[in-house]
C-alpha cells in the first residue's frame, strides 16, 4: 500500500507570495491532519479534514487554510508569506477509526526568501 | 492547556538498552504515539499505546504508561546506529468526533556510539 505522498518536497518563495501544498493520503484513509514543523516551536497542528469538511483547526493566522477534495486528497494554501513560515509542512492521514494512528508523508520544505 | 515533556537528548553505546521518557499534561489523552523522524524524512510511526493499558510491547520496543504520573517511555532493546533518530512523544485530544490532534513534545535526539 503506498504511504502518505506530499508535492512538492521543496519549495522555495519570496516574501508575500502565496503557496499551494499537496497531500494525497493513504487509499481508504479518510481524514488528513497537517502539521508545521520548526526547530523553535517543533511539531504544530494546523488543521484537520474529514469528507471535505475542516473539522479541527490549531491556533494559525487565517493565512494558512486548507481544503480536501472528495477523492480525500487535500491541499493548504499559505498566503503573503512571511519569513516565518519557512518550515518543513507535514501531512498525515488515517482511517478515521478509533484507535488507528496517524500515519506521515515526508513533507514539503518550505523556505522563504 | 495540553502539553508533552521529553528531554532533548540520550546517548548511548551500540547494543544497550534505551529509555527515552515523556510526560503529559491531558488526562483526557486516550492514546499515546511515539514517532521517529530521521534526517530529511517526515515522521515514521514505531508504536502507539492506549491509555487503559499499562505496558505493550513490540519485538524491540517496550511501551510503559504510569497513568497516575502521566508518564510514558519508550525502550529499544539491543540499540543499533541505525536508531539514531530523533523521537517524538504524542498525545491525541478528542474534540467530539473528531480523530483530533496530535501534541507532540520537543522530540528527544538518540545518539547511537559503535
Amino acid at each position: 500500500k503506498a504511504g502518505v505522498t506530499q508535492t512538492p518536497r521543496y519549495l522555495i518563495k519570496t516574501r508575500g507570495q502565496q503557496v499551494t501544498l499537496s497531500c494525497s493520503p493513504i487509499s481508504g484513509h479518510r481524514s488528513v491532519s497537517w502539521y508545521q514543523q520548526t526547530p523553535g516551536q517543533g511539531l504544530q497542528f494546523l488543521f484537520e479534514y474529514f469528507s471535505e469538511t475542516q473539522r479541527n483547526k490549531g491556533n494559525f493566522p487565517g493565512r494558512f487554510s486548507g481544503r480536501q477534495f472528495s477523492n480525500s486528497r487535500s491541499e493548504m494554501n499559505v498566503s503573503t508569506l512571511e519569513l516565518g513560515d519557512s518550515a518543513l509542512y507535514l501531512c498525515a492521514s488515517s482511517p478515521d477509526r478509533v484507535g488507528q494512528p496517524q500515519h506521515f508523508g515526508d513533507g514539503t520544505r518550505l523556505s522563504i526568501l | 492547556g495540553e502539553d508533552v515533556e521529553q528531554s532533548l537528548f540520550l546517548s548511548v553505546r551500540e547494543g544497550d538498552s534505551s529509555v527515552i521518557n515523556c510526560t503529559y499534561t491531558d488526562s483526557s489523552s486516550t492514546y499515546l504515539y511515539w514517532y521517529k523522524q530521521e534526517p530529511g524524512a517526515g515522521l515514521q510511526l514505531l508504536t502507539y499505546i492506549f491509555s487503559n493499558m499499562d505496558m505493550k510491547q513490540d519485538q524491540r520496543l517496550t511501551v510503559l504508561l504510569n497513568k497516575k504520573d502521566k508518564h510514558l517511555s519508550l525502550r529499544i532493546a539491543d540499540t543499533q546506529t541505525g536508531d539514531s533518530a530523533i523521537y517524538f512523544c504524542a498525545e491525541s485530544i478528542r474534540y467530539g468526533g473528531s480523530q483530533g490532534n496530535l501534541i507532540f513534545g520537543k522530540g528527544t535526539k538518540l545518539s547511537v556510539k559503535p
